[in-house]
């Protein structure tokens, strides 16, 4: 099947700062690509949805200014927690969607705000 | 409209068991029904899929089968392993939307 890559896998920081999370469809052309978070034994809560060269859809409650969401390429989707605070500590996974319109999972990044 | 119901929370299957996972949902505009398998500290993985112009999909141990009318869709695990325990979550989707169940955790006593 195909691999979706996320880099990193964990990171820990401090309150106030930035992170920069990477997502990578690595055989495959990504026409669109999805994060969610994922609170423990939760399911996956949906945050925006990109597709390559546009602006990212957010969902309702999801601050735009908080969580940049940027779509460089069919291959790369990078999402950015601006000042992050402790309650933004979470699992982020982001998807990608192929052609046929399959949806692959990355390993999800374990983020911890202290 | 846009829920998809999955139900058990949870469930305790005997080594060798079947384990039976059911899921509905109301939108009728969905075509896509894909189940997810997740183990602790990993992404979703897609396990098996089906769309609705076919009632059952078997592959391997896990077949799903699709109840157009009554707009449910269930995973059957056949001879269940303690392998196979982790999070099982359906998904159905439309277009560029996909909503997902809550999730069953499955555990497989040896």
């Amino acid at each position: 099947g195909a691999v979706v890559s996320q880099h990193p896998s964990r990171v820990i920081c401090k309150s106030g700062t930035s992170v920069k999370i990477e997502c990578r469809s690595l055989d495959f052309q990504a026409t669109t690509m999805f994060w969610y978070r994922q609170f423990p034994k939760q399911s996956l809560m949906l945050m925006a949805t990109s597709n390559e060269g546009s602006k990212a859809t957010y969902e309702q409650g999801v601050e735009k200014d908080k969580f940049l969401i940027n779509h460089a390429s069919l291959t790369l989707s990078t999402l950015t927690v601006t000042s992050a605070h402790p309650e933004d500590s979470s699992f982020y996974i982001c998807s990608a969607r192929d052609f046929s319109n399959e949806q692959f999972f990355g390993p999800g990044t374990r983020l911890t705000v202290l | 409209q846009q829920q998809v119901k999955q139900s058990p929370q949870s469930l305790i299957v005997q080594k060798g068991g079947i384990s039976i996972i059911n899921c509905a949902y109301e939108n009728t505009a969905f075509d896509y029904f894909p189940w997810y398998q997740q183990f602790p500290g990993k992404g979703p993985a897609l396990l098996i899929a089906i769309r609705p112009d076919v009632s059952e999909k078997k592959e391997g141990r896990f077949t799903i089968s699709f109840n157009k009318s009554a707009k449910q869709f269930s995973l059957h695990i056949m001879d269940s392993q303690p392998g196979d325990s982790a999070t099982y979550f359906c998904a159905a989707s439309s277009g560029f939307k996909t909503i997902f169940g809550a999730g069953t955790r499955l555990f497989v006593k040896a």
